[in-house]
């Protein structure tokens, strides 16, 4: 059974600072997704990574995605308040299996 | 006009009560998805259609059932509403490639 974690599960960040999201997940997969989630809002895509080695960025926003290890990261670079959200990441075998989010707080 | 829409976009209603929530697309995509989101938690996959004759069970479809009445159209009924079903529920599709889910707006359902 594919199992998709995703850790920190909430972090709380000061403005202009770094950090790492992690995604691990338990089964071989070559398509990786991550999500944006407003509050009560419906999910946004960021980013699909299709192979290994695959980086995308948008923004402050960057993804890569280790299929060896299988594990993608989402860097936030100078965090600002506006990336305030929740994000999924998400694994492909048959079926979309999601992670359970990492809910992001950026304060100034 | 989205791409995706669902209605209702919220309902409350009382225990054993039958329900059905709507999807549909202009995407023109086959595959499409209900999911399940309960606070603070990711998505739970319900059922998934392929194409208008392909349904299958998701991890959590026990209480659920699902109709494919058309290529843009897919719905979920909950035969007799539980409380422990209360939560949001997104519709999502995709082409074939599975590139990526667009998803609906959601809908918030409340059993009392």
């Amino acid at each position: 059974e594919l199992k998709v974690e995703q850790n920190p599960l909430f972090l709380s960040m000061q403005e202009g600072k770094n950090y790492t999201i992690y995604c691990n997940y338990s089964t071989t997969s070559d398509r990786l997704y991550w999500y944006r989630q407003d509050p009560g809002k419906s999910l946004e895509s960021l980013f699909v990574l299709l192979s290994n080695g695959a980086v995308k960025q948008e923004g402050r926003l960057m993804a890569s995605l280790d299929t060896k290890a299988r594990l993608s990261t989402l860097h936030i670079t100078a965090a600002v308040h506006d990336l305030s959200a929740t994000y999924f990441c998400a694994v492909v075998t048959d079926k979309l299996i999601f992670g359970t989010g990492t809910r992001l707080q950026v304060f100034p | 006009d989205a791409d995706v829409t669902q209605t209702p976009r919220n309902r409350i209603t009382k225990t054993g009560k039958r329900i059905m929530l709507e999807c549909s697309q202009t995407k023109g995509h086959d595959r499409m998805y209900w999911y399940r989101q309960d606070p603070g938690l990711g998505l739970q996959l319900i059922y998934y259609s392929f194409d208008v004759k392909d349904i299958n069970k998701g991890e959590i479809s026990d209480g659920y059932s699902v109709s494919r009445q058309a290529q843009a159209k897919f719905s979920l009924s909950l035969e007799s509403a539980i409380p422990n079903q209360t939560a949001l529920y997104f519709c999502a599709t995709s082409d074939v490639s599975a590139d990526t889910q667009y998803f609906g707006p959601g809908t918030r359902l409340t059993v009392l």
